[in-house]
């Protein structure tokens, strides 16, 4: 059965520094890789995804992610983080196969202080 | 850009009585999917539909629940009898086709009493 691990629950980094929030999952085949974002009182916001192609993959707000196959992981980072960054993250695993329902993570809170 | 719309936002109902969660995925959207986070936890798959029937279901998903696409452009989910412990953020998403991500909408908070 595929799975999910986000190791941090909770993750503070002072506005203008750097972020890598960890994933890593257990999946049989090729998994395809998103991050989600919620904010309080929000829905799920699609950060990025990954399905194929290029290991490093861009995504919105200046996050990116890198899917290492040999170490199971898919990992965000931000160079610079801003206080509106502050949110849940999610990290899921999916598959391309039919339905490709989502598997999450436990979610990594991250507060900004200034 | 085009949303998943839920509503309510928040419903609360006593406790055995029926509720029904309406989504309004996006409409040129073929799969279909509904979640639920329980206050602390993580996002947890509920069903999947695709071409009018189920695909897939977890566990959770048992013979209080069903879902239900009754036209073209909603998409329910009822709980027959209500308990306390379906208290939870319920989450639509719709998703294109298979090249494609799940979209999700803002979520219905139920809270049973």
């Amino acid at each position: 059965a595929q799975s999910v691990t986000q190791p941090d629950i909770h993750i503070t980094v002072s506005e203008g520094a750097s972020l890598e929030l960890r994933c890593n999952y257990s999946y049989g085949a090729t998994p395809y890789l998103f991050w989600y974002v919620q904010s309080p009182g929000q829905g799920l916001q699609l950060l990025l995804k990954y399905f194929s192609g290029d290991t490093l993959v861009q995504g919105i707000k200046g996050f990116e992610a890198e899917f290492k196959r040999s170490q199971s992981s898919f990992n965000l980072r931000k160079p610079s983080v801003h206080w509106s960054d502050a949110a849940e993250y999610f990290c899921a695993v999916g598959s391309n196969f039919g339905n490709e329902k989502l598997t999450f993570g436990t979610g990594t809170r991250l507060t900004i202080i200034p | 850009e085009p949303e998943v719309t839920q509503t309510p936002s928040h419903q609360v109902t006593q406790m055995g009585q029926e509720v029904i969660l309406r989504c309004v995925p996006i409409s040129n959207h073929l799969y279909f999917y509904w979640y639920r986070q329980i206050l602390g936890q993580k996002v947890e798959f509920l069903v999947s539909f695709y071409n009018n029937e189920i695909s897939e279901k977890s566990e959770i998903f048992d013979d209080q629940f069903s879902v239900e696409r009754p036209d073209g452009s909603n998409f329910t989910l009822k709980i027959r009898s209500t308990k306390l412990e379906d208290s939870a953020m319920y989450f639509c998403a719709s998703r294109a086709n298979n090249e494609q991500p799940q979209h999700f909408g803002d979520g219905t908070r139920l809270s049973i009493l």
